[in-house]
Parts: C-alpha cells; structure tokens; sequence
C-alpha cells in the first residue's frame, strides 16, 4: 500500500487559485468516491476540508474545492489568502477496510 | 460537536508496549467509529486503524500483528496499544472520529519518542 503521490509544495499569490493534485491506482483513488482532504498548520492536528471528493464540511470557506478524474484528485484553493498557508494532505478509502494518504503538498502564499 | 482529548506515555524504550488513550466529549462512542492516524518527524500521516461502537477493528496491514484497538463503552474511551516498538514508531499520534469515509474530528495529538 503506497502513499498517494502528491506535489511537495505548490505557491501562489493572495487572491489567486492553486490546485494540489493526488494521484494513486484504481485501488484506491480511481477505485471509489471517497477522498479527504485536510489542512495542517505547523504544530497542529490536521483538519478535515474536503470529504467525498467534493463535499465540504460546514464552516469550511467555498474557496476549498475538490475534484476527481480517472486516479487522480484535486485540491483547488481559490482566492488565496495568507491563512491559508498549510500542508495539505489527501485521503483515500483503499479497499480491504484501509485507508492511505498523501505524501503531503506544503502551500506557500507568495 | 464531539471533541476529543488524547492522553499516554510519552517515552519508551525499545521493545516496550505504546498504550494512548482517547476521551470522547460531547458526543457517545455510538455515533461513529473511531481511528487513530500517525505522524513521524517531518513525515506524512499514516492510518494506524479503527474500530467501530460495536468493538469491530481495522488495522493498517502494515502494523497488523503488533496494533490493537479497543473501545471502553463505560467510559467513553477508545484506546492504541503497539508493541514492540522501534524508533521507527516515533511519532505524533491523532485519535479521530470516523464519519463515513473520513476522519472528521481529530484529537490534539500525543507526541510519542522511542528512545534507549
């Protein structure tokens, strides 16, 4: 079971988009609709953005939008602003009741 | 909403048994399962396993053998227990609830160094 391919760091300017991709296998990401996302501040827990590929939770800004195509999933982060600044690590249900994540983008408000 | 407080041993020698433990607050341990993720140094997230209201496990087959995940419905507690561990098992340790296919609440994090 290997970690989900993500880049290491993705940078934008405040108010523009960056999009975080995740790729893994048709066992994993391609195989079911059931990516996370989740953003980590240094020193803290992570926290849940995106569930269900495309679901957010209540209280999460719209900026956070998610996606998926064949083994790939994405991250969108629009309107970047300077709290948003983060690692981001994605989730996927893997089959045979596991789960594997990300290897982890860092997000850098330039 | 539910909130988690986590709590354990904090240093261990190799060899020895990791047992943390996980409070759940403002919520029963029947309204969702409940996992536990772990972080080493400048690392990723790994899913350590879960378990559900019912006493039903998963584990990561990675630590399967070593891992157990239990659940004290008279406390509203769920508990970690690793042995024999390694400095490979060092690490920040998450509790969290399990809300469908994610992990929707998390625990502050228990930091856990594995050290002669």
């Amino acid at each position: 079971q290997s970690a989900l391919t993500q880049p290491r760091s993705v940078s934008g300017s405040p108010g523009q988009s960056v999009t975080i991709s995740c790729t893994g296998t048709s066992s994993d990401v391609g195989g079911y609709n059931y990516v996370s996302w989740y953003q980590q501040h240094p020193n803290k827990a992570p926290k849940l953005m995106v569930y269900d590929v495309s679901e957010r939770p209540s209280g999460v800004p719209d900026r956070f939008s998610g996606s998926k195509s064949g083994n790939t999933a994405s991250l969108t982060i629009s309107g970047l602003q300077a709290e948003d600044e983060a690692d981001y690590y994605c989730c996927s249900y893997a089959g045979t009741d596991s789960y594997v994540f990300g290897t982890g983008a860092r997000v850098t408000v330039l | 909403q539910v909130q988690l407080q986590q709590w354990g041993e904090g240093l261990l020698k190799p060899s020895e048994t990791l047992s943390l433990t996980c409070g759940i607050f403002g919520g029963s341990f029947r309204d969702y399962h409940w996992s536990w993720i772990r972080q080493p140094p400048g690392q990723g997230l790994e899913w350590i396993g879960e378990i559900s209201p019912r006493g039903d496990t998963k584990y990561n087959p990675s630590l399967r053998g070593r891992v157990t995940i239990s659940i004290d419905t008279s406390t509203n507690q769920f508990s970690l227990k690793l042995s024999s561990v390694t400095a490979a098992d060092t690490a920040v340790y998450y509790c969290a609830s399990q809300k469908g296919y994610y992990m929707d609440v998390w625990g502050k994090g228990t930091t856990v160094t594995v050290s002669s």
